[in-house]
């Protein structure tokens, strides 16, 4: 079974915080994912890696930073964290072949910025 | 731009009633479509796909057809359970060198009473 897991599934930090969210795959994909979930706006792609060192802007990047220094794992960080960053946080992983390549999302994890 | 549109919820109905979420969407180009499902506390998961039109994707008794004239992937299932309790969430992917960006819809809870 493919597995991805996300290092907490909630977590309460202040404003200005730096905020580190961690995700970990175990199907040696190249694709990785960060997605927020917010209500009525579904989910919103803040950033992607297809491969180690290698990321792309999403649709939201602002406020958020990522690392991907080894295949399996990558990081979204907050800088300063605000309470506009309250929300639950999906990270996803697919292989990088032709045609579509299903993402397979990890449990989540519920931020709340106080 | 590309975008994808789902009815508001939330839906609620009774055991083995019949179901129909609307799914509409806007894209250049020929994506491809999903339906992707999140159970309570859980991450999502792949329901069904279609790739082209007139496809109709099918998994656990759920049904979508992938309609181009009316641009549309609507949901269906003949008798729901309590089981089938989530969030469902629409989502189209255009070809992009594998990197298989998906474009989501607002999601829509479901509730299925006994």
């Amino acid at each position: 079974d493919v597995k991805v897991t996300q290092s907490s599934r909630y977590l309460v930090k202040r404003t200005g915080e730096k905020v580190f969210l961690e995700c970990v795959q175990d199907m040696d994909h190249e694709n990785m994912f960060w997605y927020r979930q917010d209500p009525g706006l579904g989910l919103r792609l803040i950033y992607f890696s297809y491969d180690v060192k290698m990321k792309e802007k999403g649709d939201i990047p602002e406020g958020y930073s990522v690392s991907r220094e080894k295949k399996e794992r990558f990081s979204l960080i907050l800088e300063s964290a605000s309470t506009n960053q309250t929300s639950m946080y999906l990270c996803a992983s697919s292989f990088n072949m032709g045609g579509y390549n299903e993402q397979f999302f990890g449990p989540g994890t519920r931020l709340t910025v106080l | 731009g590309n975008s994808v549109t789902q009815m508001e919820g939330p839906v609620t109905l009774s055991e083995e009633a019949f179901l129909t979420i609307n799914c509409t969407y806007t894209a250049t180009g020929y994506p491809s479509l999903f339906w992707y499902v999140q159970y309570p506390g859980e991450g999502l998961q792949l329901l069904l796909k279609a790739t082209k039109a007139d496809d109709k994707g099918s998994n656990k008794g759920f049904e979508a057809t992938y309609r181009k004239e009316t641009t549309s992937f609507h949901l269906e299932k003949g008798s729901v359970q309590v089981s089938d309790s989530a969030v469902y969430f629409c989502a189209l992917t255009l070809p992009s060198g594998g990197y298989n960006k998906l474009i989501f819809g607002a999601g829509t809870r479901l509730a299925v009473h006994p």
